[in-house]
């Protein structure tokens, strides 16, 4: 299995103020079809998952443009640009280029 | 506006059986693939299964195959997600998901708990 790691694994920040995220996977996530699966999700406090980025750095629809994602291969990164207070929440990258889909441990940002 | 609800959740003891349902709404329910991903509670997500949008092929995690079948009935806009021989770790919030790699849209979550 392909598995993700996430660094920080809890990531206290100052509203206005940028943050990163790192995930590394264990193997290429380079499909074969030449797409990089990887999707960043946020979870709010009590809410369910929302997608915020997909095939590494394609924001969704009504994500604010402070989110960013970017990398290659095993190595990527969400960024948000200038933190602020709805933003809190847990972020999780995940792989979906290989069976069984995975998932990092989770980010916590806090303010 | 696509739309999944998830019923079915339910306290069940070890052992017993459970079947989750989800309903699609908003979408070409047929043109897409259905997953599940779970939550144990505190926890990290977890995928469980994906069903193709033909339902001719379906994917499951190691820690539930042989135990969870996922199913779908295009005519009805539903995937099902028939839980045997339940553990106390399938304890979580079930959430079912549209697409087998993109997991655009998420429903609400159902809630399973395992326990005597």
């Amino acid at each position: 299995d392909v598995v993700m790691t996430q660094s920080p694994l809890s990531l206290p920040v100052t509203l206005g103020q940028p943050a990163s995220i790192s995930c590394r996977s264990s193997q290429s996530l380079v499909h074969s079809d030449g797409n990089t699966y990887l999707n960043w999700f946020q979870q709010r406090p009590g809410q369910s998952p929302r997608r915020l980025i997909y095939k590494v750095s394609n924001r969704d629809s009504g994500v604010p443009d402070r989110f960013s994602g970017s990398g290659s291969g095993t190595d990527f990164t969400l960024k948000i640009s200038r933190v602020e207070a709805e933003d809190v929440g847990v972020y999780y990258c995940m792989q979906a280029t290989h069976w069984p889909r995975t998932f990092g441990q989770g980010t916590k940002v806090e303010i | 506006d696509v739309q999944l609800l998830e019923s079915g959740g339910d306290l069940v003891q070890p052992g017993g059986s459970l079947r989750l349902s989800c309903a699609a709404s908003g979408f070409t329910f047929s043109s897409y693939a259905m997953t599940w991903v779970r939550q144990a509670p505190g926890k990290g997500l977890e995928w469980v299964s994906t069903i193709i949008s033909s339902g001719e092929a379906t994917y499951y995690a190691d820690s539930v195959k042989g135990r969870f079948t996922i199913s779908r009935d295009s005519s009805k806009n539903m995937v099902y997600l028939q839980m045997n021989s339940l553990r106390p770790e399938d304890t979580g919030m079930f959430y079912c998901a549209r697409g087998s790699w993109g997991w655009d849209y998420w429903g609400q979550g159902t809630l399973v708990t395992v326990s005597s």
